[in-house]
């Protein structure tokens, strides 16, 4: 059974630190793995889909990367602002689930000005 | 990417009654997918909504409880049966993800149940 887990479960910056948010799935069997942003009581907005077959991604200030033999995935969000508050969750599609996703618990993260 | 619409986005609700979400997606897909979110938690599926098919419910969760319709392929309604505080939780629709595709979500339903 694919395991998701989301290493810390908080935290907290000042501005303008970079952040590094960790991703870990226990079965490397997987079609691609997904980052999502989610705003207190709203929806998931995705960042970012890697590819098993990527080493990672760009958009902006975020970079994402996949280390699939290990189980590990990277969000990095550079000189974070205030606005980056939000829980953030990384998501697999493995292959033995089908089209079905498996989430981590998410990173709660504070950007303080 | 696919743009979804779900309604409501909050409501409270007396225990005992039943609330039907809806979720509209701007584009024809094969599959829907419907999550609960507890209060701190991660996201669970419900279920599994296809065109023209009785929904494929997770372990756990019963039609009785969580009846799904899916009468075309943009649109597609939870409804949360006889609720109890324990139900007071965001429930979101997803399309995708096809194989090795993106998921998108809509803006979630926040329901408390009182």
């Amino acid at each position: 059974k694919q395991e998701v887990t989301q290493i810390p479960a908080a935290l907290s910056v000042p501005e303008g630190e970079n952040l590094v948010l960790n991703c870990s799935f226990t079965d490397s069997a997987i079609y691609n793995l997904q980052w999502f942003r989610q705003d207190p009581g709203k929806g998931l907005t995705s960042l970012l889909l890697i590819q098993s077959s990527q080493r990672e991604q760009t958009s902006g200030r975020l970079n994402a990367s996949l280390d699939k033999s290990s189980g590990r995935s990277t969000l990095y969000i550079a000189a974070s602002q205030p606005g980056d508050s939000a829980t953030y969750l990384c998501a697999v599609q493995h292959k033995a689930a089908g089209n079905k996703l498996t989430f981590g618990g998410g990173t709660r993260v504070l950007v303080k000005p | 990417s696919a743009v979804i619409s779900q309604k409501p986005s909050r409501d409270i609700c007396q225990r005992g009654t039943s609330l039907t979400i809806q979720c509209q997606v701007d584009s024809q897909v094969t599959m829907m997918f419907w999550y609960r979110q507890q209060p701190g938690q991660s996201l669970t599926l419900i279920a599994t909504a296809n065109q023209g098919s009785e929904a494929t419910y997770e372990s756990g969760f019963v039609i009785d409880k969580f009846p799904i319709s899916r009468p075309n392929l943009t649109f597609s309604t939870l409804t949360v049966s006889n609720m109890s505080p324990e139900d007071s939780s965001i429930y979101l629709c997803s399309v995708g993800p096809g194989t090795g595709t993106e998921a998108f979500f809509g803006q979630g339903t926040r329901l408390t149940v009182v």
